[in-house]
């Protein structure tokens, strides 16, 4: 199985700052990379796909990039609504694999 | 516009079937470009995908929960259903299901994105 792992775990950060999280695949998987933001008590939403493309109506404050085992997701001008767990997945071979998450908290 | 909506009983006694069926809606479960997902996620812990179906009834499984998992699609329903057997407390969890793509390289099929979800049902195990 292809294993995800997210860093950091959690980071705090102020309104109107702009952060990177990491996503890191133990194999490569070319650019089948998703990225969900999750709000407590309510399903994930997709953001990315393909590594770097952004889904319908998601503002383009997110941007993605990577490619390989190595990706990032970058957040721009942090808003309050941004303050969510995002959760990176790999969907270049069966079984569908989850990164851990990271948290962005309010500084 | 899809939608997904969870259905099933939230509590589930140890030993026993969980049963969980998901309704798709605003779309066709039949096309040929989709497979229908169930995720799960235990109480303040991360996602885990448990398993994929296609219209057609060709399915893919997590290997660590494939001896007790069951996911089956009713086209005449609109409906795809999962069945978890023997539960513990560790399969307590919020139960998603999700739509994600699918592609073809050379005989072999494999999977895309996700990009649609349900709301989630909760499910309790205990007695």
């Amino acid at each position: 199985d292809i294993q995800m792992t997210q860093s950091p775990s959690s980071l705090s950060a102020s309104v109107g700052d702009t952060v990177t999280l990491t996503c890191r695949a133990s194999q490569g998987i070319s650019n089948n990379l998703a990225w969900f933001q999750q709000k407590p008590g309510k399903a994930p939403e997709s953001l990315i796909y393909a590594a770097s493309s952004l889904q319908s109506g998601v503002p383009s404050k997110f941007s993605g990039s990577g490619s390989g085992t190595d990706f990032t997701l970058t957040i721009s001008s942090l808003q309050p609504e941004d303050f969510a767990t995002y959760y990176c997945q790999q969907y270049d071979t069966y079984p569908l694999t989850f990164g851990g998450g990271t948290r962005v908290e309010i500084k | 516009q899809l939608q997904l909506q969870e259905s099933g009983p939230g509590l589930v006694k140890p030993s026993e079937t969980l049963s969980l069926t998901c309704t798709v809606s605003g779309g066709s479960i039949s096309s040929s470009f989709y497979y229908w997902a169930w995720i799960r996620q235990p109480p303040g812990k991360g996602l885990e995908w448990i398993g994929s179906i296609y219209y057609r009834g060709s399915t893919y499984y997590n290997a660590s929960l494939e001896s007790r998992v069951t996911i089956s699609v009713d086209t005449s329903k609109t409906q795809f259903s999962l069945e978890v057997i023997s539960v513990t407390a560790a399969d307590t969890a919020v139960y998603y299901c999700a739509r994600h793509g699918t592609r073809r390289r050379v005989a072999t099929m494999l999977p895309s994105y996700m990009d649609v979800w349900g709301k989630g049902t909760t499910v309790t195990v205990s007695s």
